[in-house]
């Protein structure tokens, strides 16, 4: 099956403390994307990455850090320092041949902190 | 400002009517422009994309696009209650030879049986 997968779908932890959402996607797509969406809101940009070893911050990185290591992996790290973690965390993958623009979402990972 | 706007709704037809959702942005440079479909707890899903003027039509789905009035609509026809979700409308914004899409908050459709 081709996709992008991201584990796990639900994720509790203390506030305080790190964790790592993770995004794998076996769909061969250069660029990577990571969103939040809070209740009755779009998606905010977070980071992205388009090619390996290389990424931008996007509209509301303070609190998060990426890496990309392997093309079909960029993990999200949601550090202590994001003032409210809880949300639903979307990666997003996109080609870049073909249709350039269309981005394509795993299933998300929904996070609560207490 | 927002880039992209939409209504929150909630927009409530009845099943077999049009449902009509519309979007406006404000970069004038804009050139793409996508609805997705987000079921309540779920992740987004492509249903159409347009890049120029006029109509394009896909099944029960019809984007239109008016750059001069920049908005970008959608309709469905024929709505049935599986159509209710959530119609997030997105525009690409290209910075620096990167892409990004900018997502409007969304208009929740019900579609009453």
């Amino acid at each position: 099956d081709g996709g992008i997968t991201q584990s796990p779908k639900y994720l509790f932890r203390k506030e305080g403390q790190n964790v790592t959402l993770s995004c794998e996607q076996n769909l061969n797509h250069d660029a990577m994307y990571w969103y939040r969406q809070d209740p009755g809101q779009g998606l905010r940009l977070i980071y992205y990455s388009q090619i390996v070893n290389d990424f931008q911050k996007g509209d509301i990185a303070e609190g998060y850090s990426v890496s990309r290591e392997k093309k079909e992996s960029f993990p999200l790290t949601v550090t202590s320092a994001q003032k409210n973690p809880t949300a639903f965390y979307l990666c997003a993958s996109r080609a870049g041949t073909g249709n350039p623009y269309e981005q394509y979402f795993g299933p998300g990972t929904r996070l609560t902190v207490t | 400002q927002k880039e992209v706007e939409q209504n929150s709704g909630p927009l409530s037809v009845p099943e077999g009517a049009i449902a009509s959702l519309n979007c406006t942005y404000s970069d004038r440079g804009s050139q793409s422009f996508f609805w997705y479909r987000q079921y309540s707890g779920k992740s987004p899903e492509l249903i159409m994309f347009i890049y120029s003027n006029g109509d394009k039509e896909d099944g029960r789905f019809t984007a239109q696009l008016n750059k001069a009035s920049q908005y970008v609509s959608l309709l469905i026809r024929d709505s049935q209650p599986s159509d209710s979700a959530t119609y997030l409308c997105a525009v690409i914004l290209i910075m620096d030879s990167s892409y990004k899409l900018i997502f409007g908050s969304g208009t929740r459709l019900l579609v009453r049986p």
